[in-house]
């Protein structure tokens, strides 16, 4: 049972433009998210994170902004360069709980096309 | 060291073999993670410990797959009679519980294939 879905594997955008990634949720005790980027060949690295007590969280030229009604999350990365090429996971954990384990979306490939 | 380790990075096997994963976390992080990435997939989360104890198995799939961290450092994760359904990468993450950030740092990654 999948509770963090991304439901677009890939998406490619111009350099310059706006990349909107988008995250699901279904587990109501999630309460802190985080965006991870992979290159080939390496581990997943943080990217930003946003907890549910926040809507927005931003860090330069990447925004998180949640919706806890919908459950849902998005990464808007802003001007996209060829450089962001990579593919991105969305994560949630039930921090409230104890519990820190992530768990793990199924990622999109971004390309950014110079 | 800077970041956090794994052993080796490839490692090919045949059905039936015994297999060690080894992971060195970042020196001082109490907490580490094992999780599991399939083809296609997201990283699947295995096990988390916080020291020397298991606090969460939860994920671990049979009891083909174990892993201990003795003294609360280094950690191995062991998987008995491989089968080709456990090729994966096997991603290690610690964290700094003190710090409580929620964010898990993670290695590179052990590429396991199972001929």
């Amino acid at each position: 049972d999948q509770q963090v879905k991304q439901n677009s594997p890939s998406l490619s955008v111009q350099e310059g433009r706006i990349s909107i990634l988008n995250c699901d949720y279904t587990n109501s005790m999630f309460d802190y998210f985080l965006w991870y980027k992979k290159y080939p060949a390496e581990g997943p690295t943080f990217l930003i994170s946003i907890s549910s007590i926040k809507d927005k969280n931003e860090d330069g030229r990447f925004t998180v902004f949640l919706n806890k009604s919908a459950k849902h999350l998005s990464l808007h990365i802003v001007p996209s360069q060829p450089g962001d090429s990579a593919v991105y996971f969305c994560a949630a954990s039930a921090r409230e709980t104890g519990a820190n384990n992530l768990f793990f979306g199924t990622g999109t490939r971004l390309t950014v096309i110079p | 060291g800077a970041g956090v380790s794994q052993t080796p990075s490839n490692k090919v096997t045949e059905k039936g073999k015994y297999v060690e994963l080894r992971c060195d976390p970042i020196s001082g992080h109490t907490a580490l993670y094992w999780y599991r990435q399939s083809l296609g997939q997201g990283p699947e989360f295995l096990i988390y410990f916080q020291g020397t104890g298991a606090a969460d198995d939860s994920g671990l799939p049979n009891d083909r797959f174990f892993a201990v961290r003795p003294e609360g450092s280094v950690s191995t994760l062991k998987i008995q009679r491989t089968e080709r359904g456990d090729s994966a990468v096997y991603l290690c993450a610690s964290s700094s519980l003190v710090a409580n950030t929620g964010e898990l740092f993670f290695g590179e990654g052990s590429r396991l294939t199972v001929l």
